[in-house]
């Protein structure tokens, strides 16, 4: 157990569907992420929360919608997805300090997501 | 834009044998450096890092990683490979946006 929890660990949703996805930390930190790892990719960091701050990558569709009520937890809110949509989606979170990004992520086990 | 490399896409290497796991960095700043290991439908796990300091790096189950940096590399290895060490091992550039490598499968061959 690595302190990051993921619910659900498998998703099977229709294109119209609206679902989403969760990840609790345990671990005091204050930055969490959301990765896409699909088969043909490599990790594709797709939002960050830390210190306070959110950051994103310009390449992750409107269809994902990420949500960080507190530090603890981070949502990834997903509405008509496409069947390229379905990958594992891994959450992680870090301690991190405004001098830097210098501590590991601990990651969840993932979400199996499978878009039909 | 920061990156990392790892050029292999799979190594094989004999139970016994040492083993090398390669990653290269763009040369921009001072660099953070990760390497993180994925079991079959897990999570990653963190298995070390470079901050500052001796180059030379050891972390969990007897991996241990050298930066290099005029060469600006960071690979990862082992004096003895296990079975158990078969694996998909990803290096990490640490930055404000945090930046995987490909990964590399490791197949440890008994």
């Amino acid at each position: 157990e690595t302190g990051v929890t993921q619910t659900p660990r498998h998703l099977v949703m229709g294109m119209t569907n609206k679902k989403s996805l969760k990840c609790e930390q345990h671990l005091g930190h204050n930055a969490m992420y959301w990765y896409k790892q699909s088969a043909k990719k490599p990790l594709e960091l797709m939002f960050v929360y830390s210190l306070e701050e959110r950051v994103e990558n310009n390449s992750v569709p409107s269809r994902f919608s990420p949500e960080c009520p507190n530090s603890s937890h981070l949502f990834l809110h997903l509405h008509t997805l496409q069947p390229e949509d379905s990958a594992l989606y891994l959450c992680a979170s870090s301690q991190d300090e405004a001098s830097g990004n210098y501590n590991e992520q601990f990651f969840g086990p993932g979400t199996r997501l499978t878009v039909l | 834009a920061q990156s990392v490399a790892q050029p292999e896409d799979q190594v094989n290497v004999a139970e016994g044998n040492p083993l090398t796991v390669k990653c290269t960095y763009s040369v921009s700043g001072n660099p953070y450096l990760f390497w993180y290991v994925q079991y079959p439908n897990r999570g990653l796990q963190f298995l070390l890092k470079y901050i500052t300091g001796d180059n030379l790096v050891k972390g969990s189950y007897g991996f241990e990683a050298e930066f290099n940096k005029s060469q600006t590399s960071f690979h990862l290895k082992k004096p003895s490979a296990l079975v158990s060490d078969s694996a998909l091992y990803f290096c990490l550039r640490g930055s404000y946006i945090p930046t995987f490598g490909r990964g590399t499968s490791l197949i440890v061959h008994p």
